[in-house]
């Protein structure tokens, strides 16, 4: 079962323009959600996270929106650039319970210069 | 470079040989994590340690799999008699008061069971 599901499976953007990821959970006892960047042959990297008490969070050109009812988070990246172009990963996790992060299955964007 | 540091990097085997590997998480962090990413998927929890202590395994960490961390400081991830479905990134985290804080993870060793 998984439970947290993130779309598109893979992203071309133009430079400049905006990506947009989309991830949906199911476990309402999730109240951590980070986003992670993976360039290939690297290890994931912690790209910026929320916690449901607030809709929005940002930093930089990374925008992370939290709908609490809908159980739906995004990751809106401005003025795309080609040094984005790597696999982007939302995950979840309860804080003070489990420590293990539940990612979702990734999406590769691509920003074409 | 003073971030989480994995050993090696890449590995090849045959089918039912044994494989160790090495993880030395960044020094004053108290949890360490193993991880396991196949290709088009995102990583997978393995098991979790705090101190020396390993505190929770995953279903996916069958009998073959066994992880240590000896003192608390660097950990293995042993899989005995390797399959074809062994063959994954296995990555290692670690992180100072647990993931809701910042986890920084490896750069993985990259199994291949032929």
């Amino acid at each position: 079962q998984q439970q947290v599901k993130q779309s598109p499976q893979s992203l071309i953007v133009q430079k400049g323009g905006i990506s947009i990821i989309n991830c949906a959970y199911e476990n309402t006892a999730f109240d951590y959600f980070p986003w992670y960047q993976q360039f290939p042959g690297k290890g994931p990297a912690l790209l910026i996270a929320i916690r449901p008490d607030v809709s929005e969070k940002k930093e930089g050109r990374f925008t992370i929106s939290f709908n609490k009812s809908a159980k739906q988070f995004s990751l809106h990246i401005m003025d795309s650039q080609p040094g984005d172009s790597a696999t982007y990963f939302c995950a979840a996790l309860t804080q003070g319970g489990s420590e293990k992060l539940v990612f979702g299955k990734g999406t590769k964007l691509t920003v074409n210069p | 470079d003073t971030g989480v540091s994995q050993d090696p990097r890449h590995k090849i085997t045959k089918r039912g040989q044994n494989v160790t590997f090495r993880c030395d998480p960044i020094s004053e962090h108290n949890r360490l994590y193993w991880y396991r990413q196949t290709l088009g998927q995102g990583p997978e929890f393995l098991t979790y340690f705090q101190n020396e202590a390993q505190l929770e395994k995953s279903r996916l960490l069958s009998d073959r799999f066994s992880a240590e961390r000896p003192k608390g400081s660097f950990s293995t991830l042993e899989i005995q008699r390797t399959e074809q479905g062994d063959s994954a990134m296995y990555l290692c985290a670690s992180s100072y008061r647990g993931l809701s804080t910042e986890a920084f993870f490896g750069q993985g060793t990259r199994l291949t069971v032929v």
